[in-house]
């Protein structure tokens, strides 16, 4: 069935710096590839999402690049701040009315004030 | 807008008695979806609904969970015999359309442990 696997589980960073979230997928008719974040004891809210037809989108500090033939795509935040600290989760998807989103083990970030 | 709503919030029960979620999606929304989020896991899809249809529920392990979405619009997930691995944060979602279409808007969730 449809897998995503999300790299790495942990990641810690000081205030300032990059962080890079990598998914892979394995359905390879997935064209939409959203990014959520969890903050503790919160409901996800999507952050950021891409589709098949472009490479890469940005939105401020946070960027998501996609590599069809690889079946992977990367989220990218720069100048973390202390209030990117949460889960974040990323998902694919056909698009369609009956595509079912699946998404991947999440990345706890912690950024060092 | 009104968010999805989603009770009780906090349940604790004991295994093999059993719960039921309650769920009233966006005002709008055809697409209805149920998640198990097992603490540090990806939410998991149980059940996809479009209108009062069942999209996916190749996930819902159907001899102990069942779900409904009558006349299109709230839901309700019912867990019967609950076991010690069903404790976990059920999260409900809606979307004006499929998944694969665009944001998925999720409830507070309902935290189910049991004992």
């Amino acid at each position: 069935g449809e897998n995503v696997e999300q790299h790495p589980s942990t990641l810690s960073v000081q205030e300032g710096d990059s962080a890079v979230i990598k998914c892979t997928y394995s359905d390879s008719a997935s064209n939409y590839f959203p990014w959520y974040k969890q903050e503790l004891g919160k409901r996800p809210q999507l952050i950021i999402d891409i589709r098949s037809n472009v490479g890469e989108k940005k939105d401020q500090r946070i960027a998501v690049t996609l590599n069809k033939t690889a079946k992977h795509f990367s989220l990218h935040i720069t100048e973390t701040q202390p209030e990117d600290s949460a889960v974040y989760f990323c998902a694919a998807s056909r698009s369609s009315n009956t595509g079912k989103l699946i998404f991947g083990q999440g990345t706890t970030l912690q950024v060092k004030p | 807008e009104a968010g999805v709503a989603q009770s009780p919030r906090y349940k604790i029960i004991e295994k093999r008695q059993s719960v039921a979620f309650w769920c009233n999606p966006i005002s709008g929304h055809a697409t209805l979806y149920w998640y198990q989020q097992i603490l540090g896991q990806g939410p998991k899809l149980l059940i996809q609904f479009q209108n009062n249809g069942v999209v996916d529920d190749s996930q819902l392990p159907k001899d102990r969970f069942s779900a409904e979405r009558l006349k299109g619009v709230d839901s309700t997930l019912k867990i019967q015999p609950a076991k010690l691995e069903d404790s976990a944060v059920y999260l409900c979602a809606s979307s004006p359309l499929g998944a694969g279409t665009g944001e998925l808007f999720f409830g507070e969730g309902s935290r189910l442990t049991v004992l």
